[in-house]
């Protein structure tokens, strides 16, 4: 089966700082990934997500690259501000949801 | 905008109590989830729906039930409550792309089971 994890946890960064959060995954065939961002008391909302026919793909102030020989994805934000405080997640495909991580920004 | 609703923001039940956890979508989507969250567990699918009336078990479908009567309307039962059961409840629903699925979730139940 698919397993999706995430590297750390926690995350904290300087306002205005990049940050970068990054995801594993265990399934090879994976095609199709999403970064979810989860707000205190909300559901997770959809951020961006990537095919495997790619490498990266670019939103607003938003990257995500994907590197398949090492089975790995990261997020990255750049200029963070004080609304990017959030929990973090990866998803693959198969409805699995990596556990996490909590980006908080520090003003 | 996609609007996904639950029937409350916080429940609090008894052990042995039958609870039903109600989820609606407004987008008219063929799929509709739910997930239970834990601490350093994440986001774990319980039960899933590909249409009406057709429901199947996700990864911990154990002490639950579904029941999808109407497209927009996906339910989870938790017949005999238990304590292990007390957790964030989250409903998702999504079109019916077979393998580019974009879900959007509703703001979540917090369940309490005493």
């Amino acid at each position: 089966g698919e397993s999706v994890g995430l590297h750390l946890p926690t995350l904290s960064v300087q306002e205005g700082d990049n940050s970068i959060i990054n995801c594993a995954y265990s399934n090879s065939a994976s095609d199709y990934f999403i970064w979810y961002k989860q707000e205190s008391g909300k559901g997770p909302q959809f951020i961006i997500d990537i095919r495997s026919n790619m490498d990266k793909r670019q939103g607003q102030r938003v990257t995500v690259l994907l590197n398949k020989t090492v089975k790995h994805l990261s997020l990255q934000i750049a200029a963070t501000q004080p609304g990017d405080s959030a929990v973090y997640f990866c998803a693959g495909e198969k409805l699995t949801f990596g556990t996490g991580t909590r980006l908080t920004i520090i003003p | 905008d996609v609007k996904v609703t639950q029937s409350s923001r916080y429940l609090v039940k008894r052990t042995g109590e039958k609870v039903f956890l109600e989820c609606v979508q407004d987008m008219d989507h063929e799929n509709m989830f739910w997930y239970r969250q834990d601490p350093g567990l994440g986001l774990r699918l319980i039960y899933f729906s590909y249409d009406v009336k057709m429901k199947e078990k996700g990864d911990i479908p154990e002490g639950y039930s579904v029941s999808r009567e109407k497209k927009e309307r996906f339910s989870l039962i938790l017949e005999s409550a238990s304590t292990n059961q007390t957790s964030m409840y989250l409903c998702a629903s999504s079109p019916p792309q077979a393998s580019y699925n974009e879900q959007f979730f509703g703001p979540g139940t917090r369940l309490t089971v005493l």
